[in-house]
């Protein structure tokens, strides 16, 4: 079946630094890849879209130079959160479709703490 | 605005009763309706899809509905095992706009008890 990676799994970072997390789609060409943003006890939330060799598409209420998400290839989506601070901490999950399916492969996550 | 809604936060059963779970969602028509499955930690599985023209679809133990006149979904987990345990997601999407854009709910947490 389709597999996603996150990397890292976890990360503990100091305040006002930035933190690279890295989705790859391991056994297929991703056409669109999704960050989403999961606070304890509450759904997933669509942070951006980004579809190979554009620019992301951005939620409302997204900073998208907070926020910056680069999809280089049809493999690797990379989201870097610039000047992290304690409230950016949370769970991040990507998740990548392929072709004309809506199915979406989810990525384990990635648990980022801003102390 | 779109709201979607799924009936509790947790629901504990015995092992080999059915789970049923519900998902509601308002001032939406989606085209389509997804089943997740999330571990603790980890990120969501997909389960099933069901499209608006299908009332019902099957997947070994599991059943979804889909009724577009109650705006509701109910997911069912037959002769159900402690494995079963995890957090279920419902998803709401459709052909506008971003591919494969989703609208989660904040899920329902099924205990499965031996």
């Amino acid at each position: 079946g389709a597999v996603v990676s996150q990397h890292p799994s976890w990360v503990i970072c100091k305040s006002g630094t930035s933190v690279k997390i890295e989705c790859r789609s391991l056994d297929f060409q991703a056409t669109t890849m999704f960050w989403y943003r999961q606070f304890p006890k509450q759904s997933l939330m669509l942070m951006a879209t980004s579809n190979e060799g554009s620019k992301a598409t951005y939620e409302q209420g997204v900073e998208k130079d907070k926020f910056l998400i680069n999809h280089a290839s049809l493999t690797l989506s990379t989201l870097t959160v610039t000047s992290a601070h304690p409230e950016d901490s949370s769970f991040y999950i990507c998740s990548a479709t392929s072709g004309a399916s809506r199915e979406q492969f989810f990525g384990p996550g990635t648990r980022l703490t801003v102390l | 605005s779109q709201k979607i809604e799924q009936n509790s936060e947790a629901l504990n059963i015995q092992e080999g009763k059915t789970a049923t779970l519900t998902c509601n969602y308002t001032n939406y028509s989606p085209a389509y309706l997804q089943w997740y499955r999330q571990d603790p930690g980890r990120g969501p599985v997909f389960l099933l899809l069901i499209r608006e023209n299908e009332k019902e679809k099957r997947k070994e133990r599991l059943k979804v509905t889909f009724d577009t006149t109650l705006k509701q979904s109910l997911f069912h987990i037959t002769a159900s095992q402690p494995a079963d345990s995890a957090t279920y997601l419902c998803a709401l999407g459709d052909y506008g706009g971003s591919q494969g854009n989703l609208i989660f709910g904040k899920g329902t947490k099924l205990s499965v008890k031996p």
